[in-house]
């Protein structure tokens, strides 16, 4: 199986900060990788595919890069309504595995 | 609007069984690979298994003989049948659309419990 791993488990920051995570994946998983939005008691939302892409609606102070083992999601200016949960899965093989999600918070 | 519905969670003793239901609307279900995903409480998301437009099935081994997943596309609906429960299957279910994971259900709770 293809092991997963998020950095860090969670961040504090505030309003206006650049964020970045990064998700490593255990061997190479060319783009398939996807990262997720999840706020309390809701369902994930779906953020960015193959790496980099945008999914529709979703506003371009997001973004996704990597490739191989190696990926990051960026959001480019915090705002209230992204103090939330991300998680990274890829979809390169099965079992799909997902990263243990990363917490940010504010500070 | 693409929406996605799941059904039939519950709470069922360890060793029971339950079915749950996915209604799918706003797109040709029978083009897409479909998913269920699980999350305990407090914990992170764990996917659970997988269907392809031509019926193939995939699990994670913490699953697999126990779990089966189907689809009815004349229905627009996917099926988790689930035998065999542990207290550890606690979880919400979501039913997610595409190898991507673009759309996801609101999910259903199934608590595993004597």
């Amino acid at each position: 199986d293809i092991q997963m791993t998020q950095s860090p488990s969670s961040l504090s920051a505030s309003v206006g900060d650049r964020v970045t995570i990064t998700c490593r994946a255990s061997r190479g998983i060319s783009n398939y990788l996807a990262w997720f939005q999840q706020k309390p008691g809701k369902a994930p939302k779906s953020l960015i595919y193959a790496a980099s892409s945008l999914q529709s609606g979703v506003p371009s102070k997001f973004s996704g890069s990597g490739s191989g083992t190696d990926f990051t999601l960026t959001i480019s200016s915090l705002q209230p309504e992204d103090f939330a949960t991300y998680y990274c899965q890829q979809y390169n093989s099965y079992p799909r595995t997902f990263g243990q999600g990363t917490k940010v918070e504010i500070k | 609007e693409v929406q996605l519905v799941e059904s039939g969670g519950g709470l069922v003793q360890p060793g029971g069984s339950l079915r749950l239901s996915c209604a799918a609307s706003g797109f040709t279900f029978s083009s897409y690979d479909m998913h269920w995903v699980r999350q305990a409480t407090g914990k992170g998301l764990e996917w659970v298994s997988g269907i392809s437009t031509a019926g193939d099935s995939y699990y994670p081994d913490s699953v697999k003989g126990r779990f089966t997943i189907s689809r009815e596309n004349a229905k627009n609906s996917l099926y988790l049948q689930m035998n065999s429960l542990r207290a550890g299957d606690t979880a919400v279910y979501y039913c997610v659309r595409s190898s991507r994971l673009d759309v996801w259900g609101q999910g259903t709770t199934v608590t595993v419990s004597s």
